[in-house]
């Protein structure tokens, strides 16, 4: 079965540098949602598109940002990166269900980000 | 503040044992309680999921326990293999948080053959 696609799987980055990830959801899922994991911590909700449009916004940092595009593919822009924002960043995707997004969320294997 | 409040933060489990991992809210608007195992440098991936209006779900050995009234969840793991070594999350989700899922702060299971 088709899974979350993420790219690159690995990103190293300078200090002050932008990085781009992107998230391809699996065929006939319309809602994405980003995730930031730190070390040894628990998955942190950072923004989420249902349908194109921004549907939640969680501790996402002002110098990062994000969009849904036409054929719902996402991509979490980040600028200024600081050492902090190390960390695996993960894309989930929930199926389109009458009504709005369906609750579950699959989970894509992750971009590994590592600022220098 | 975590609003998912999980434990035992690690967990020690003998071959075919019962690991049992626990979970408590506070939102009382939370309505869908799923777990998830994630493996070292992976994307957590779906066990099972309950929602409040039943108090047991189980889908071959694993079981999740649900107590509205107590706002508790667990999660038991039967026969337990060494390769369900991992890092297992709660996480909640209601109407008025978003579509956010809200994540315990994990336990990590380790089964020694």
């Amino acid at each position: 079965a088709a899974g979350v696609i993420q790219s690159p799987r690995h990103l190293i980055k300078e200090k002050r540098e932008t990085a781009t990830l992107k998230c391809y959801p699996i065929p006939r899922h319309d809602t994405v949602y980003w995730y930031q994991q730190g070390p040894g911590q628990d998955p942190q909700f950072l923004i989420s598109f249902y349908e194109k449009m921004q549907s939640d916004k969680g501790s996402i940092p002002d110098r990062f940002s994000a969009q849904q595009f036409s054929d719902y593919h996402s991509e979490l822009n980040m600028s200024s990166l600081e050492l902090g924002d190390s960390a695996l960043y993960f894309c989930a995707s929930s199926p389109r269900l009458a009504g709005g997004p369906g609750e579950t969320q699959y989970f894509g294997p992750g971009t590994r980000l590592l600022v220098l | 503040q975590q609003q998912v409040k999980q434990s035992p933060q690690s967990l020690i489990v003998q071959k075919g044992g019962i690991s049992i991992i626990n979970c408590a809210y506070e939102n009382t608007a939370f309505d869908y309680f799923p777990w998830y195992q994630q493996f070292p440098g992976k994307g957590p991936a779906l066990l099972i999921a309950i929602r409040p209006d039943v108090s047991e779900k189980k889908e071959g050995r694993f079981t999740i326990s649900f107590n509205k009234s107590a706002k508790q969840f667990s999660l038991h793991i039967m026969d337990s293999q060494p390769g369900d070594s991992a890092t297992y999350f709660c996480a909640a989700k209601g109407e008025t948080s978003g579509s956010r899922l809200t994540f315990g702060e994990g336990t990590q299971l380790t089964v020694n053959p």
